[in-house]
């Protein structure tokens, strides 16, 4: 069973830094892409960044580039989001995701976490 | 591409036949997915590659589109359906649609 459990949410002050983990089981986590997507508040949802299967290429929108930083340790399955220069707009709960590649078919974000909340505020 | 979902707010009855919006600001070449998400809960992937029904989801669930427009059909409304509904396209950049809420009368 695909499980991906994401920690280390919490309350942080506007300008900190916080580390979000996802660990991931039930597949090869080293075969996949993976994602973070968050949701403010009351709100949609927002893609926040993706990471290649070896970690070698990572994306972001210009809402947070610069400022947040994915990674992934292949051997521990865990995907990481290093949240730099916290602002208030980033308060939201921080899903991670994977999407899937099979026999010619792409399935996008098949499987999520049950999200970790965020809170920027002084 | 910015994703336009409509109507923000659905109110349907048991039974009916539920038919949901999402437009593109250009061509999505199909790569578009709906997702559904009940309150508190995670999204859940419903329909991928405009019109394909991912492993489990009911029969009653099917979508449709090509170019700019798609949507997402509920054949006969459970009241199971009670969510929030996403379209999000993966054609160029990765973008959801802002969402249609589906309250059951």
């Amino acid at each position: 069973e695909v499980q991906l459990v994401e920690t280390g949410g919490g309350l942080v002050q506007p300008g900190r830094s916080l580390k979000l983990s996802c660990v991931a089981s039930g597949f090869t986590f080293s075969s996949y892409w993976m994602y973070w997507i968050r949701q403010a508040p009351g709100k949609g949802l927002e893609w926040v960044s993706s990471i290649n299967t070896d970690g070698g290429s990572t994306y972001y929108p210009d809402s947070v580039k610069g400022r947040f930083t994915i990674s992934r340790d292949n051997a521990e399955n865990t995907v990481y989001l290093q949240m730099n220069s916290l602002r208030s707009e980033d308060t939201a709960t921080y899903y991670c995701a994977k999407d899937r590649y099979y026999d010619g078919t792409y399935y996008p974000f098949d499987y999520w976490g049950q999200g970790v909340m965020v809170t920027v505020s002084s | 591409i910015q994703l336009t979902q409509s109507p923000s707010l659905l109110s349907a009855s048991v039974g009916d036949r539920v038919t949901l919006s999402c437009k593109g600001s250009q061509n999505i070449n199909n790569y578009l997915a709906w997702y559904q998400q009940k309150l508190g809960e995670a999204p859940k992937l419903l329909i991928y590659k405009t019109n394909s029904l991912q492993t489990g989801i009911p029969s009653r669930f099917s979508g449709s589109g090509s170019g700019t427009d798609y949507t997402l059909t509920i054949s006969s409304l459970h009241s199971e359906d009670l969510a929030t509904y996403y379209c999000y396209q993966y054609n160029n950049g990765l973008t959801f649609g802002s969402g249609t809420k589906l309250e059951i009368k």
